[in-house]
C-alpha cells in the first residue's frame, strides 16, 4: 500500500486566516481525497483531488472555502480559507491505489486544526 | 453506494472474539463490503473486504450472509489495542469509482 506524509500534523490558527495542508504520496496514485473529521464525528468527504483538472467537491463544500491543488500524481494540497472556530477539525488525506485486491485505500495521519 | 447500519457501541473481554455486525440490505451485486477501523486520533486503517465469499486475513475474518444483506467482522482474539471505531462501508469495487463514504461506525471497547 502507499505511504502518505501529511503536513502539518497539527496547528493552532487565528480566525480569518488560512492554512494549507500538504499531502505527499510515495508513489503515483490516480485518486486522492480530502476528508474532515469534526470532534466526536465520523469522517466526511470534502472533495476528490483530480490531477490536471479542478477538484470535485461533495455537497456542502465549495472551492472558495477549501481550494485544492493537485499538480502531479504524488502531491496535493488543501487550503482551509478564512477560518472560523467551526473549522476546528482533523483533516485527512487519502489515496486509492486503484485496486480492490488489497482494499486500495490508505489514509494519512491527519492534520489536527484548532481555530481560535 | 448502499447505506450501512451498525450498532453505536459494543464491548468485549480481552482474549475473546469480537463480532461486529453490519446491515447493508440495499447492497448491489457489484458492491463490495469493506471494513476499516480508526484508533483514536489516527487515520483509518484498512482491515478486510469481500464481495460474497467469506474472507480471512491476519487481522480478521469477514462473514457475509448468502443474501449479502448483512455481514459480521470477527476479531478472533481481541486485545486492548483493538479498541477503536469500526466502519463498515459498501462500495463498488471498481478502481474508477474511488470514493469512500463513512457512516457513524461502531465503537468497540475491549476491556481487560
Amino acid at each position: 500500500s502507499a505511504v502518505i506524509s501529511q503536513k502539518p500534523s497539527r496547528d493552532i490558527c487565528q480566525r480569518g486566516t488560512s492554512l494549507t495542508i500538504q499531502c505527499q504520496v510515495d508513489s503515483q496514485v490516480t485518486m486522492m481525497f480530502w476528508y474532515r473529521q469534526q470532534p466526536g464525528q465520523s469522517l466526511t468527504l470534502i472533495a476528490t483531488a483530480n490531477q490536471g483538472s479542478e477538484a470535485t467537491y461533495e455537497s456542502g463544500f465549495v472551492i472558495d472555502k477549501f481550494p485544492i491543488s493537485r499538480p502531479n500524481l504524488t502531491f496535493s494540497t488543501l487550503t482551509v480559507s478564512n477560518m472560523s472556530p467551526e473549522d476546528s477539525s482533523i483533516y485527512l488525506c487519502s489515496v486509492d491505489k486503484g485496486t480492490a485486491i488489497n482494499g486500495g485505500y490508505t489514509f494519512g495521519s491527519g492534520t489536527r486544526l484548532t481555530v481560535v | 453506494d448502499a447505506k450501512t447500519t451498525q450498532p453505536t457501541s459494543m464491548d468485549c473481554a480481552e482474549g475473546r472474539a469480537a463480532n461486529l455486525p453490519c446491515n447493508h440490505s440495499t447492497i448491489s451485486g457489484n458492491e463490495y463490503v469493506y471494513w476499516y477501523r480508526q484508533i483514536h486520533s489516527q487515520g483509518p486503517q484498512y482491515i478486510i473486504h469481500g464481495l460474497k465469499n467469506n474472507e480471512t486475513n491476519e487481522m480478521a475474518s469477514l462473514i457475509i450472509t448468502e443474501d449479502r444483506k448483512s455481514s459480521t467482522l470477527i476479531l478472533p482474539h481481541a486485545t486492548l489495542r483493538d479498541t477503536a471505531v469500526y466502519y463498515c462501508i459498501v462500495r463498488v469495487g471498481s478502481s474508477t469509482l474511488g470514493r469512500l463514504y463513512f457512516g457513524r461506525g461502531t465503537q468497540l471497547t475491549v476491556w481487560p
